[in-house]
Protein backbone atom coordinates (compact mmCIF):
# COMPACT_ATOMS: atom_id res chain seq x y z
CA UNK A 1 0.00 0.00 0.00
CA UNK A 2 0.89 3.89 -0.75
CA UNK A 3 0.57 6.39 1.55
CA UNK A 4 1.77 10.54 1.56
CA UNK A 5 1.99 12.20 4.98
CA UNK A 6 1.80 16.20 4.57
CA UNK A 7 1.87 16.56 8.66
CA UNK A 8 1.36 20.06 8.14
CA UNK A 9 -2.36 21.23 8.08
CA UNK A 10 -1.77 24.65 7.65
CA UNK A 11 1.28 27.10 7.70
CA UNK A 12 1.09 31.25 8.01
CA UNK A 13 3.32 33.43 6.61
CA UNK A 14 4.34 37.11 6.27
CA UNK A 15 5.00 38.04 2.36
CA UNK A 16 8.83 37.46 1.03
CA UNK A 17 9.18 34.92 4.27
CA UNK A 18 10.17 31.86 3.08
CA UNK A 19 8.31 28.62 3.86
CA UNK A 20 8.84 24.28 3.57
CA UNK A 21 6.31 21.96 2.81
CA UNK A 22 6.74 18.47 4.14
CA UNK A 23 6.28 15.11 2.59
CA UNK A 24 7.01 12.08 3.59
CA UNK A 25 5.78 8.64 1.66
CA UNK A 26 5.88 5.22 2.13
CA UNK A 27 5.85 2.56 -0.71
CA UNK A 28 6.73 -1.19 -1.57
CA UNK A 29 7.68 -0.39 -5.12
CA UNK A 30 11.26 0.26 -6.48
CA UNK A 31 10.10 2.72 -9.15
CA UNK A 32 7.66 5.58 -8.63
CA UNK A 33 6.71 9.07 -9.07
CA UNK A 34 6.12 11.74 -6.81
CA UNK A 35 4.38 15.13 -7.08
CA UNK A 36 3.34 18.23 -6.28
CA UNK A 37 0.31 20.15 -6.96
CA UNK A 38 -0.84 23.47 -6.15
CA UNK A 39 -4.64 24.03 -5.12
CA UNK A 40 -6.17 27.54 -5.13
CA UNK A 41 -9.68 28.83 -4.20
CA UNK A 42 -10.85 28.17 -7.95
CA UNK A 43 -10.43 24.12 -7.50
CA UNK A 44 -8.44 22.99 -10.02
CA UNK A 45 -5.11 21.38 -9.18
CA UNK A 46 -2.44 23.00 -11.32
CA UNK A 47 1.11 20.74 -11.58
CA UNK A 48 4.46 21.86 -10.26
CA UNK A 49 6.80 19.12 -10.59
CA UNK A 50 7.17 14.93 -11.08
CA UNK A 51 10.11 13.38 -9.47
CA UNK A 52 11.61 9.55 -10.67
CA UNK A 53 12.58 8.00 -7.85
CA UNK A 54 15.80 7.05 -9.90
CA UNK A 55 16.75 11.05 -9.81
CA UNK A 56 17.43 12.04 -6.68
CA UNK A 57 18.95 15.78 -7.94
CA UNK A 58 16.79 18.88 -6.14
CA UNK A 59 15.40 20.88 -8.42
CA UNK A 60 14.78 24.84 -8.44
CA UNK A 61 12.22 26.49 -10.43
CA UNK A 62 12.26 30.11 -9.91
CA UNK A 63 11.44 30.51 -6.09
CA UNK A 64 10.79 26.93 -6.11
CA UNK A 65 12.71 24.22 -5.04
CA UNK A 66 12.47 20.43 -4.23
CA UNK A 67 14.63 18.15 -1.94
CA UNK A 68 14.09 14.52 -2.28
CA UNK A 69 15.75 12.57 0.33
CA UNK A 70 15.65 9.14 -0.83
CA UNK A 71 16.72 7.80 2.35
CA UNK A 72 14.17 9.21 4.12
CA UNK A 73 10.74 8.80 2.10
CA UNK A 74 11.01 12.74 1.96
CA UNK A 75 10.06 15.36 -0.75
CA UNK A 76 9.88 18.71 0.67
CA UNK A 77 9.09 22.10 -0.98
CA UNK A 78 10.37 25.31 -0.34
CA UNK A 79 8.69 28.52 -1.76
CA UNK A 80 11.59 31.70 -1.43
CA UNK A 81 10.32 34.86 -0.66
CA UNK A 82 6.26 33.95 -0.38
CA UNK A 83 3.88 36.09 -2.29
CA UNK A 84 0.11 36.48 -1.49
CA UNK A 85 -0.21 34.36 -4.73
CA UNK A 86 1.24 31.72 -2.82
CA UNK A 87 -1.80 31.19 -0.57
CA UNK A 88 -3.49 27.82 -2.06
CA UNK A 89 -3.85 24.15 -0.51
CA UNK A 90 -0.33 22.29 -1.89
CA UNK A 91 -0.93 18.58 -2.46
CA UNK A 92 2.05 15.81 -2.43
CA UNK A 93 1.75 12.52 -4.11
CA UNK A 94 2.94 9.67 -5.34
CA UNK A 95 2.40 7.09 -8.29
CA UNK A 96 3.49 3.84 -8.80
CA UNK A 97 5.26 3.34 -12.31
CA UNK A 98 2.57 1.50 -13.56
CA UNK A 99 2.11 2.87 -16.97
CA UNK A 100 -0.39 5.53 -15.72
CA UNK A 101 -0.80 7.68 -13.14
CA UNK A 102 -2.25 6.31 -10.47
CA UNK A 103 -2.20 9.34 -7.52
CA UNK A 104 -2.23 8.61 -3.81
CA UNK A 105 -2.76 12.09 -2.51
CA UNK A 106 -1.79 13.41 0.62
CA UNK A 107 -3.78 15.31 2.76
CA UNK A 108 -2.41 18.64 1.84
CA UNK A 109 -1.28 21.91 3.43
CA UNK A 110 -2.74 25.27 3.28
CA UNK A 111 -0.44 27.92 2.54
CA UNK A 112 -1.60 31.30 3.78
CA UNK A 113 0.78 34.03 2.68
CA UNK A 114 -0.43 37.71 4.26
CA UNK A 115 0.99 40.81 3.14
CA UNK B 1 -9.77 26.92 -23.84
CA UNK B 2 -8.11 25.07 -20.94
CA UNK B 3 -6.48 21.76 -21.38
CA UNK B 4 -9.48 19.67 -19.21
CA UNK B 5 -13.24 20.98 -19.00
CA UNK B 6 -15.67 19.60 -16.61
CA UNK B 7 -19.18 20.80 -16.72
CA UNK B 8 -21.07 21.56 -14.82
CA UNK B 9 -19.32 23.28 -12.07
CA UNK B 10 -21.96 22.94 -9.62
CA UNK B 11 -24.67 20.88 -9.60
CA UNK B 12 -27.60 19.84 -6.83
CA UNK B 13 -29.53 17.21 -6.98
CA UNK B 14 -31.55 15.18 -5.25
CA UNK B 15 -31.07 11.34 -3.69
CA UNK B 16 -33.47 9.95 -6.50
CA UNK B 17 -32.17 12.14 -9.02
CA UNK B 18 -30.18 10.74 -11.86
CA UNK B 19 -27.11 13.63 -13.29
CA UNK B 20 -24.04 12.80 -14.97
CA UNK B 21 -21.04 14.89 -14.99
CA UNK B 22 -18.88 15.20 -18.22
CA UNK B 23 -14.78 15.78 -18.24
CA UNK B 24 -13.04 16.75 -21.76
CA UNK B 25 -9.29 16.86 -22.84
CA UNK B 26 -7.87 19.01 -25.69
CA UNK B 27 -4.75 17.27 -24.45
CA UNK B 28 -4.55 14.39 -27.09
CA UNK B 29 -3.93 12.25 -23.95
CA UNK B 30 -4.32 8.23 -23.79
CA UNK B 31 -5.62 8.18 -19.89
CA UNK B 32 -8.14 9.84 -18.01
CA UNK B 33 -8.99 9.48 -14.43
CA UNK B 34 -12.10 10.38 -12.05
CA UNK B 35 -11.07 11.70 -8.48
CA UNK B 36 -13.20 12.59 -5.43
CA UNK B 37 -12.32 15.29 -3.32
CA UNK B 38 -13.96 15.50 0.16
CA UNK B 39 -13.88 17.53 3.34
CA UNK B 40 -11.13 16.78 5.34
CA UNK B 41 -10.29 13.42 3.66
CA UNK B 42 -7.23 12.83 0.79
CA UNK B 43 -7.96 13.28 -2.76
CA UNK B 44 -9.33 9.43 -3.70
CA UNK B 45 -8.82 7.97 -7.08
CA UNK B 46 -12.40 6.52 -8.13
CA UNK B 47 -11.70 4.85 -11.55
CA UNK B 48 -9.07 5.02 -14.83
CA UNK B 49 -9.20 4.76 -18.29
CA UNK B 50 -6.39 3.67 -20.11
CA UNK B 51 -6.81 3.84 -24.08
CA UNK B 52 -10.58 3.99 -23.14
CA UNK B 53 -10.79 1.18 -21.28
CA UNK B 54 -11.15 0.85 -17.47
CA UNK B 55 -8.29 -0.63 -15.91
CA UNK B 56 -8.93 0.37 -12.31
CA UNK B 57 -11.76 0.73 -9.84
CA UNK B 58 -11.21 1.68 -6.46
CA UNK B 59 -13.68 -0.25 -4.58
CA UNK B 60 -15.75 2.81 -5.74
CA UNK B 61 -20.18 1.97 -5.04
CA UNK B 62 -21.66 1.31 -8.23
CA UNK B 63 -24.47 4.17 -8.05
CA UNK B 64 -21.23 5.81 -9.41
CA UNK B 65 -21.01 4.57 -13.14
CA UNK B 66 -18.09 6.12 -15.64
CA UNK B 67 -18.08 6.24 -19.09
CA UNK B 68 -15.41 6.76 -21.83
CA UNK B 69 -16.80 6.72 -25.22
CA UNK B 70 -13.21 8.15 -26.74
CA UNK B 71 -10.15 9.22 -25.46
CA UNK B 72 -10.87 13.25 -25.05
CA UNK B 73 -14.38 12.58 -23.05
CA UNK B 74 -14.72 10.53 -19.59
CA UNK B 75 -18.23 10.82 -17.66
CA UNK B 76 -19.27 9.89 -14.45
CA UNK B 77 -23.18 8.72 -14.17
CA UNK B 78 -24.44 9.37 -11.06
CA UNK B 79 -27.73 7.42 -9.44
CA UNK B 80 -29.57 7.65 -5.89
CA UNK B 81 -26.53 8.98 -4.41
CA UNK B 82 -26.18 9.83 -0.78
CA UNK B 83 -25.65 12.87 1.05
CA UNK B 84 -22.28 11.68 1.83
CA UNK B 85 -21.35 11.65 -1.86
CA UNK B 86 -21.17 15.73 -1.83
CA UNK B 87 -17.88 16.42 -2.71
CA UNK B 88 -15.82 18.01 -5.44
CA UNK B 89 -15.12 15.55 -8.50
CA UNK B 90 -12.31 16.22 -10.27
CA UNK B 91 -11.54 14.77 -13.98
CA UNK B 92 -7.59 14.70 -14.94
CA UNK B 93 -6.15 13.42 -18.19
CA UNK B 94 -2.67 12.26 -18.76
CA UNK B 95 -0.26 10.82 -21.77
CA UNK B 96 0.98 7.24 -20.18
CA UNK B 97 2.92 4.70 -21.46
CA UNK B 98 4.68 1.62 -20.69
CA UNK B 99 8.46 2.71 -19.09
CA UNK B 100 7.04 5.93 -17.30
CA UNK B 101 4.51 8.16 -16.42
CA UNK B 102 3.68 11.65 -16.80
CA UNK B 103 2.39 14.44 -15.16
CA UNK B 104 -1.62 14.71 -14.68
CA UNK B 105 -3.67 17.81 -15.46
CA UNK B 106 -7.06 18.33 -13.72
CA UNK B 107 -10.12 19.70 -14.86
CA UNK B 108 -11.50 22.69 -12.08
CA UNK B 109 -13.88 20.66 -10.88
CA UNK B 110 -17.74 19.94 -10.42
CA UNK B 111 -19.00 20.74 -6.32
CA UNK B 112 -21.65 18.05 -5.84
CA UNK B 113 -24.27 18.84 -3.47
CA UNK B 114 -26.68 16.03 -2.70
CA UNK B 115 -29.92 17.00 -0.59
Amino acid sequence: AQKVTQAQTEISVVEKEDVTLDCVYETRDTTYYLFWYKQPPSGELVFLIRRNSFDEQNEISGRYSWNFQKSTSSFNFTITASQVVDSAVYFCALSPNSGYSTLTFGKGTMLLVSP
Amino acid sequence: ETGVTQTPRHLVMGMTNKKSLKCEQHLGHNAMYWYKQSAKKPLELMFVYSLEERVENNSVPSRFSPECPNSSHLFLHLHTLQPEDSALYLCASSQDRRGGITEAFFGQGTRLTVV
